[in-house]
């Protein structure tokens, strides 16, 4: 139990152009998703915290408008990388922490998708 | 201030041999500390909390507040731990703080 799905894995878009990521926890509900960039054997950087139903909180220094997250269902966010540069390049990773866990911090993480802008 | 922090980039062991992977922290209430890992090519997974307090594949970890450390110890390290290992704090709104993680080599 506790799967999560990135879609896509990869793309590659031109410099300009607008990606969805989507992030669906396959067989449970999640209250709260998060979205990273992870570089290259680095850590992972938290973008943004993402609460269905409600606007996504998001971290000091992160565009909110040029990184555009949904959580339109309990199994569902999205991110949109808007007017994609070749610096957004980058592996973008979203976790989900399960519904009815709100005195825990465990979150399950997605596969990744690798962004690449030319 | 919230952080967690891994001194080593990279470890290096032989086979059989024991390893530690280092993390301490820096949080003002009670902490909740996990292990992730991450295999070459494959997601990051949870290996193991410290309010479990269990042993997973080998590897322990114990809270030690008054060091503020959660390392990560497995007496006899092998090829297939190769990876990296990130250590996580809880925070927040569920939020994670992650450190800048250890990339583990175990070599034949």
């Amino acid at each position: 139990g506790a799967v999560v799905s990135q879609h896509p894995s990869w793309v590659i878009c031109k410099s300009g152009t607008s990606v969805k990521i989507e992030c669906r926890s396959l067989d449970f509900q999640a209250t709260t998703m998060f979205w990273y960039r992870q570089f290259p054997k680095q850590s992972l950087m938290l973008m943004a915290t993402s609460n269905e139903g409600s606007k996504a909180t998001y971290e000091q220094g992160v565009e909110k408008d040029k990184f555009l997250i949904n959580h339109a269902s309990l199994t569902l966010s999205t991110l949109t990388v808007t007017s994609a540069h070749p610096e957004d390049s980058s592996f973008y990773i979203c976790s989900a922490r399960r519904a009815g866990t709100s005195g825990r911090n465990e979150q399950f993480f997605g596969p990744g998708t690798r962004l690449t802008v030319l | 201030a919230q952080r967690v922090t891994q001194p080593e980039k990279l470890l290096s062991v032989f086979k059989g041999a024991p390893v530690e992977l280092k993390c301490n922290y820096s949080y003002s209430g009670s902490p909740e500390l996990f292990w992730y890992v991450q295999y070459s090519r494959q997601r990051l997974q949870l290996l193991l909390r410290h309010i479990s307090r269990e042993s997973i594949k080998g590897f322990t970890a114990d809270l030690n507040k008054g060091e503020t450390s959660f390392h990560l110890k497995k007496p006899f390290a092998q090829e297939e731990d190769s990876a990296m290992y990130y250590c996580a704090l809880g925070s927040q709104g569920g939020k994670l703080i992650f450190g800048q993680g250890t990339e583990l080599s175990v070599k034949p």
